[in-house]
């Protein structure tokens, strides 16, 4: 079944920076790659999404870029605010059957 | 906005104990999700619903069952709870579409802690 690495498992930035972070998938067949945030005491919320017939998708100060022959993708925020602290869960998925990365928390310093 | 409600936030059983974790969504979703969110592990998908009195098998649907008995509420059911079913419970909810479990709307969670 499929696998999905997410590194690094912790960032801190100081704020204005940006920060990335990496995800890898192992079944070339996955289509569908979301990228959700999950605030202190919340439930993770998709920020953005992006399928596997698109190489990068923008959105305000998120980013998120695909390489589909190395098989990973990348979540970019610029511009940090302290605000963008969380934890960040990448995904892929082929027909419904998703996976998750195991998560990376992002601390903003301000 | 879409809203998902987990009936509890923080709970304390005993090994042994049956334990109901109660969802209920308001945006008329077709399909409803359990996760378990553990440290180090992300997100694993215990069971899922397309439809009223319909479930299916995810990932590690072991020592777990669930009920819909009305498309709004989606129970997670611990038959016999054990120390090792500890975590954090997600509840989720999407729109019937193509792929069920694109664009998820998720509960704020229940910290289970199990004795």
């Amino acid at each position: 079944g499929e696998n999905v690495e997410q590194h690094p498992s912790t960032l801190s930035v100081q704020e204005g920076d940006s920060a990335v972070i990496k995800c890898t998938y192992s079944d070339s067949a996955s289509n569908y790659f979301p990228w959700y945030k999950q605030e202190l005491g919340k439930g993770p919320q998709l920020i953005i999404d992006i399928r596997s017939n698109v190489g990068e998708k923008k959105d305000q100060r998120i980013a998120v870029t695909l390489n589909k022959t190395a098989k990973h993708f990348s979540l970019h925020i610029t511009e940090t605010q302290p605000e963008d602290s969380a934890v960040y869960f990448c995904a892929a998925s082929k027909k419904g059957d998703m996976r998750f990365g195991a998560g990376t928390r992002l601390t903003v310093k301000p | 906005d879409v809203k998902v409600t987990q009936s509890s936030r923080y709970l304390v059983k005993r090994t042994g104990e049956k334990v109901f974790l109660e969802c209920v969504q308001d945006m008329d979703h077709e399909n409803m999700f359990w996760y378990r969110q553990d440290p180090g592990l992300g997100l694993r998908l215990i069971y899922f619903s397309y439809d009223v009195k319909m479930k299916e098998k995810g990932d590690i649907p072991e020592g777990y069952s669930v009920s819909r008995e009305k498309k709004e509420r989606f129970s997670l059911i611990l038959e016999s709870a054990s120390t090792n079913q500890t975590s954090m419970y997600l509840c989720a909810s999407s729109l019937l579409g193509v792929v069920a479990n694109e664009k998820l709307f998720f509960g704020s969670g229940t910290q289970l802690s199990v004795l």
